[in-house]
């Protein structure tokens, strides 16, 4: 069925440090993996994304990885900043019903 | 930014009583969706409208209903509402809704909507 695995739920690092989300996707035919922020009591806003016919994407202190052999792609923050403290959602194109599915989100703390 | 502005921001609802939540698009997009968010869940999907025909109904209950007068306006009526349906209801909308050509959802910021 439609099912985006997110991990973990929660992740908290110091600043400066780097952090890993990771998700699984089910539909082998997804072509498109976007990845949001939702700061809180703000709305969720797209900082990457990433199509099943490149393997890495990167953008300045993010990056994601997709590995479509395995079903699963992953966002890296790199010198994490108490800004990135956030719910971050993954997705995927679920293209046999033409749906996006999100993943369950991380709430990622950066402490200073 | 004021790209898509939903209002009310904060409702609080009995369950006989009939309110509305309404989004504008100020992008010149043509699709529009509601999305319910509900802590520990994902984003779960229920309506979308593409140059304001629905095109999906994700098995949402009757009690809600979706109105899309034009591309630039979505309403989402409520009534006879279940404690269960509080959540944060987002509004987003996206260039266009092409068969597999998934494009950015721009997103509002949400009614919060309490049921009694």
């Amino acid at each position: 069925g439609e099912n985006v695995e997110q991990h973990p739920s929660t992740l908290s690092v110091q600043e400066g440090d780097s952090a890993v989300i990771k998700c699984t996707y089910s539909d082998s035919a997804s072509n498109y993996f976007p990845w949001y922020k939702q700061e809180l009591g703000k709305r969720p806003q797209l900082i990457i994304d990433i199509r099943s016919n490149v393997g890495e994407k990167k953008d300045q202190r993010i990056a994601v990885t997709l590995n479509k052999t395995a079903k699963h792609f992953s966002l890296h923050i790199t010198e994490t900043q108490p800004e990135d403290s956030a719910v971050y959602f993954c997705a995927a194109h679920h293209r046999s019903t033409d749906k996006l599915i999100f993943g369950t989100g991380t709430r990622l703390q950066v402490f200073p | 930014e004021t790209g898509v502005t939903q209002t009310p921001r904060h409702l609080v609802m009995g369950m006989t009583n009939k309110k509305s939540l309404k989004c504008e698009q100020h992008l010149g997009h043509n699709a529009m969706y509601w999305y319910k968010q509900s802590a520990k869940k994902p984003l779960e999907l229920m309506f979308v409208y593409n140059f304001k025909e629905q095109t999906e109904n994700n098995s949402v209950p009757s009690r809600f209903s979706p109105e899309c007068p034009n591309s630039s306006h979505l309403f989402l009526h409520l009534h006879t509402l279940q404690p269960e349906d509080s959540a944060l209801y987002l509004c987003a909308s996206s260039q266009d809704r092409d068969r597999g050509n998934t494009g950015e959802l721009f997103f509002g910021e949400g009614s919060r909507l309490t049921v009694l």
